[in-house]
């Protein structure tokens, strides 16, 4: 079966770095896009781009474009999202999603992980 | 970026009720829609996705209709379970966006 498995919760000083690490299991980490999305405290969901673990390119919203970077490990079967220059307004629990397949018809946003709560407070 | 609205933003309802949530986007976006739901503290997950096809595991009282700018939810028979925060999105172009979501309430 499918999971996706994140690293714990972080706590960050304004201006700093974070780097949270989705681990994918039960299926091809290959062939299924991946994304991230995240959600303030009390707030709606907002989405934070996607990665293709295949080759390893990403696409980023606007928003976030020179904050944000997606990699992967193809061996570890894990995709890391990171966020610099951190503010408060950061402070949210980041989640990945699995997006698509690349080879079959799957839907998007079918599975997720458990979420990563980040803190940023000085 | 498209604009996803839906309304109402709350809804109390009881358990045995129909209840229809809505969503608008601000241009069209074919039937790129999917719906989740979220209960507190969890993961969204995902019910509905192209306007109207069931993920699997989700019980048949979903369904989605629409296509364009307009698009419902409909829960045929509330059950217990079925009290949390819906939201809607659009997958047509990135950047994908949500609604504000709707959050369905004990009457």
């Amino acid at each position: 079966q499918v999971h996706l498995v994140q690293s714990g919760a972080e706590v960050k000083k304004p201006g700093a770095s974070v780097k949270v690490s989705c681990k994918a299991s039960g299926y091809s980490f290959t062939s299924y896009f991946m994304h991230w999305v995240r959600q303030a405290p009390g707030q709606g969901l907002e989405w934070m781009g996607i990665i293709n673990p295949r080759g390893g390119m990403a696409t980023y919203p606007q928003k976030f474009k020179g904050r944000v970077t997606m990699t992967r490990d193809t061996s570890a079967s894990t995709v890391y999202m990171e966020l610099s220059s951190l503010r408060s307004e950061d402070t949210a629990v980041y989640y990945c999603a699995r997006g698509m397949g690349m080879t079959t018809v799957t839907p998007d946003f079918d599975y997720w992980g458990q979420g990563t709560l980040v803190t940023v407070s000085s | 970026d498209i604009q996803m609205t839906q309304s109402p933003s709350s809804l109390p309802a009881s358990v045995g009720d129909r209840v229809i949530i809505t969503c608008r986007a601000s241009q069209s976006i074919s039937t790129d829609l999917n719906w989740f739901q979220q209960i507190p503290g969890k993961a969204p997950k995902l019910l509905i996705y192209g306007t109207s096809s069931l993920q699997n595991g989700v019980p048949s009282r979903f369904s989605g209709s629409g296509s364009g700018t307009d698009f419902t939810l409909t829960i045929s028979s509330l059950q217990s379970e079925d009290f949390a925060t819906y939201y809607c999105q659009q997958s047509h172009i990135t950047p994908y966006t949500f609604g504000q979501g709707t959050t369905l309430a004990i009457k």
